[in-house]
């Protein structure tokens, strides 16, 4: 079935340097996309999102950036934080009829940021 | 404003046993969902919640699993009997419709021994 999915399962870095998290997704239909992040023992908590109309988007320290020619999703965190180590899932919402409003996760990313 | 509260947040049974977890979504959020998260996997999506309506069942085990949620409030998710392969993090999110962002709970570890 179609899913979305991520190229690195770990990402290690240096505190103060970028990190870029990347996913890979298959369904076409959907419209809309979220990155997720998820410290040990929560629940995820949201990042920012994306539609599908766009190709960038900047929040606080974070962008996201969608390229849907070859059905790619990114996540830049800038000068990366030790608070920033966690889990990053990637999720992508169905667009329109039975299935609008479902969430579909990835497998994840655990970023490390070394001090 | 207080976020998605659940309970219990870890428990711990004998397989074959029953088993319950409870939700309390953020004040006028009409959609709520409940997730299994097994380790170093995404949440997957059991149900679905538009007030008291499921939506959205289709993931949902209905051979043990059982859910409801009367008055469009809280709801509860339960497992009878509960098996091994059950052992992973139930999460409950909630959000103000369907499409809208979903805020989620801390979870319930389950754990079946």
């Amino acid at each position: 079935g179609e899913s979305v999915g991520l190229h690195l399962p770990t990402l290690s870095v240096q505190e103060g340097d970028n990190s870029i998290i990347n996913c890979a997704y298959s369904n076409s239909a959907s419209d809309y996309f979220i990155w997720y992040k998820q410290e040990s023992g929560k629940g995820p908590q949201f990042i920012i999102d994306i539609r599908s109309n766009m190709d960038k988007r900047q929040g606080q320290r974070v962008t996201v950036l969608l390229n849907k020619t070859v059905k790619h999703l990114s996540l830049q965190i800038a000068a990366t934080q030790p608070g920033d180590s966690a889990v990053y899932f990637c999720a992508e919402n169905m667009a329109g009829g039975t299935s609008y409003g479902k969430l579909t996760f990835g497998q994840g990313t655990i970023l490390t940021v070394h001090p | 404003e207080a976020g998605v509260v659940q309970s219990p947040r870890y428990k711990i049974i004998e397989k074959k046993q029953p088993v319950a977890f409870w939700c309390n979504p953020i004040s006028g959020h009409n959609t709520l969902y409940w997730y299994l998260q097994n380790l170093g996997q995404g949440p997957e999506l059991l149900i679905r919640y538009e007030n008291e309506e499921a939506v959205d069942d289709s993931q949902l085990p209905k051979d043990r699993f059982s859910a409801e949620r009367l008055k469009g409030v809280d709801s509860t998710l339960k497992i009878q009997p509960a098996e091994l392969g059950d052992s992973a993090v139930y999460l409950c999110a909630s959000s103000l419709g369907r499409g809208r962002e979903q805020y989620f709970g801390p979870g319930t570890r389950l754990t079946v021994t």
